[in-house]
């Protein structure tokens, strides 16, 4: 099976823009997570969809929000971006609640 | 609130040697903890997992360990081998909380040749 796709690789947006990050999961897989992660702080939770429904969200602004297509495809959108959002954006399915996630490489964003 | 720590920023090790990378948690709902490696400009890679009802997983050289009572988990490195290095992500999940992982900040590991 392919494993999980993240589109685009390398972004440079400047403060105050927007931007829309994409990922497809592993075929069959039903949920995908989104994590950020920055130097020191590990992997931030930002959002977890499961057929299309946000099951689980973390501690993030509102500028930050996703969702999930039909095909388990999902897309993360940030609005009016911020330097500190700067960052590693990963995404991660799983076929289920409870089973391991397996993540794409990444989107690494940076805001100037 | 960090409910997964790794309090070791760094490790470093020699080749053939055991590395032993720690991780602790607060919130004893969490039932089920994972490892990943993370390499460079790649995304993180499962290595191993363990349900709370065990105490002990093993594949190949690498080996976790559970202590439920201490919360605290761990994961052997036996032999430790140069291509070991890498950053070492704790992880930990539960069905009260949705299921919804939460990772630790990780270990670099350095194995030194």
């Amino acid at each position: 099976k392919a494993g999980v796709t993240q589109t685009p690789r390398y972004l440079i947006k400047t403060r105050g823009q927007q931007v829309t990050l994409s990922c497809s999961p592993i075929s069959g897989h039903r949920s995908v997570s989104w994590y950020q992660q920055t130097p020191g702080q590990g992997l931030q939770f930002l959002f977890e969809y499961f057929s299309e429904t946000q099951r689980n969200k973390g501690n993030f602004p509102g500028r930050f929000s996703g969702r999930q297509f039909s095909n388990s495809r999902s897309e993360m959108n940030v609005s009016t971006l911020e330097l500190g959002d700067s960052a590693l954006y990963l995404c991660a399915s799983r076929e289920g609640a409870g089973e391991t996630q397996y993540f794409g490489p990444g989107t690494r964003l940076l805001v100037l | 609130d960090q409910q997964v720590k790794q309090n070791s920023p760094s490790l470093s090790v020699q080749e053939g040697r055991i590395s032993i990378l720690n991780c602790d948690y607060t919130n004893s709902m969490f039932d089920y903890f994972l490892w990943y490696k993370k390499y460079p400009a790649e995304g993180p890679t499962f290595l191993i997992s363990i349900s709370s009802i065990k105490d002990k997983n093993e594949d190949g050289r690498f080996t976790v360990f559970l202590n439920k009572s201490a919360k605290h988990l761990s994961l052997h490195i036996v032999p430790s081998q140069p291509g070991d290095s890498a950053v070492y992500f704790c992880a930990a999940s539960g069905a009260t909380g949705g299921f919804k992982t939460i990772f630790g900040a990780g270990t670099r590991l350095f194995v030194k040749a």
